[in-house]
């Protein structure tokens, strides 16, 4: 069946520019994840859905991230104001249980 | 929240030696997931340790849950190229730490 899929693949923002980055996941998934993965280091939690509700958003780094999921499917982050600090790979994750969780090809960030 | 801290953070090995990760943590783990991370790749689920003491094998993979559920290792025996990747465990959905960089020499 078809995995979680994540738009777009690579997006290069200049300094102060908003960004949306789009998650669909697989169908049926209850729980969906966002996380922020720096080169050389292991993914850091942004946020986490249970279908529409956002339970945690304990991991945004500022008030320029901001996601949303309002059909409990489909999710966005949305970065306004991008910094080159931001550049990075996000990555979304779905998973029918709090636990396995099921990540999509991310999307590569580059703020110039 | 629950973090585990896993060593080694790199490790190099050639081809066919065997290879192991560390995960501990200072309290007790419900459960811990191990996950693959391919250079360049996203992150993929290999397996799930509920049981204390359980011991799960997938071909030349073996994982262990310790007694006290605190800690976790995974095995692998006779390494190859394909093996290549930052593994990751996690006791708690959120956390996946910086893992372990593995490369196996030709």
């Amino acid at each position: 069946g078809a995995g979680v899929s994540q738009s777009p693949r690579y997006k290069v923002a200049k300094r102060g520019q908003d960004v949306a980055l789009r998650c669909d996941p697989i169908s049926g998934h209850v729980s969906l994840f966002w996380y922020q993965q720096a080169l050389g280091q292991g993914p850091e939690f942004l946020t986490y859905f249970q279908n529409e509700a956002q339970l945690d958003k304990s991991g945004l780094p500022s008030d320029r991230f901001f996601a949303e999921r309002p059909e409990g499917s489909v999710s966005t982050l949305k970065i306004q104001r991008t910094q080159q600090e931001d550049s990075a790979v996000y990555l979304c994750a779905s998973s029918w249980t709090q636990e396995t969780q099921y990540f999509g090809p991310g999307t590569r960030l580059l703020v110039l | 929240g629950q973090q585990v801290m896993q060593i080694p953070q790199y490790q190099h090995v050639q081809e066919g030696e065997d290879f192991t990760t560390y995960c501990n943590s200072s309290t007790t783990l419900s459960n811990i997931q191990w996950y693959k991370q391919r250079p360049g790749g996203h992150p993929v689920f290999l397996i799930q340790l509920v049981k204390s003491g359980e011991v799960k094998k997938q071909k030349r993979l073996t994982f262990q849950f310790g007694e006290a559920k605190k800690n976790s290792s995974l095995h692998i025996t006779a390494t190859q190229t394909t093996d290549v990747g930052t593994y990751f465990c996690t006791g708690n959905q959120f956390y996946f730490g910086t893992g372990t960089s593995l490369t196996v020499i030709p």
